[in-house]
């Protein structure tokens, strides 16, 4: 069965500063990645969206990379900002239809 | 416009005891989803409805789990009869296409579920 995995440690950064979160997945050919913010006690948001044919999208001070030989996502926030402190979750599928959701990536931006 | 609302919020019962979920999509959204996540753990879906049709309950343990969908709108999950492994967050999603490939789903804030 397909295996997703993402930073199981939590990530510090300072303020101003890039945070790259990463999703590897195994065993699994996606065609879409999504990325979601999800805050304690509320359910998971959607940012991003990038096909298999997309190397890369940009939404704001956000950038999401997708490469299908390395069968990696990278997240990137630009010029970090407290607000930005959450729980990141990469969700993959290969038709579109139905997504499946890592583990995230709990990450605290320090002022 | 209106998010995906759940309810109750929280939930304390005992092993053994039903218990029932409820979720109102946004208008228009034909697909709903129940997902569950256990802390610190990613969301695993337990059933897609497209419509008040089952598009996909592989993963809904069936022996103790339902769900529903009246009229192709409202949603309710009950579970019946409740083991403590069954402690989680219950979310609800809706998605304006069939699978969210292109606009991603809309999650409801979730009930959280407590077996003791």
């Amino acid at each position: 069965s397909q295996k997703i995995e993402q930073n199981s440690e939590a990530l510090n950064i300072q303020e101003g500063k890039t945070a790259t979160l990463t999703c590897n997945y195994t065993n699994y050919s996606p065609a879409y990645l999504q990325w979601y913010r999800q805050d304690p006690g509320r359910g998971p948001v959607f940012l991003l969206l990038i096909r298999e044919n997309e190397k890369e999208k940009r939404k704001e001070r956000l950038k999401v990379t997708f490469d299908t030989t390395l069968k990696q996502s990278l997240f990137h926030i630009t010029a970090s900002q407290p607000a930005d402190s959450a729980t990141y979750l990469c969700a993959l599928s290969n038709t579109g239809n139905q997504f499946y959701f890592g583990t995230g990536t709990s990450l605290t931006v320090i002022p | 416009e209106a998010g995906v609302a759940q309810s109750p919020r929280y939930k304390i019962i005992e092993k053994r005891q039903s218990v029932a979920f409820w979720c109102n999509p946004i208008s228009g959204h034909a697909t709903l989803y129940w997902y569950q996540q256990i802390l610190g753990q990613g969301p695993k879906l337990l059933i897609q409805f497209q419509n008040n049709g089952v598009v996909d309950d592989s993963q809904l343990p069936k022996d103790r789990f339902s769900a529903e969908r009246l009229k192709g709108v409202d949603s309710t999950l009950k579970i019946q009869p409740a083991k403590l492994e069954d402690s989680a967050v219950y979310l609800c999603a809706s998605s304006l296409d069939l699978g969210g490939g292109y606009y991603g789903y809309t999650f409801g804030s979730g009930t959280r579920l407590t077996v003791v």
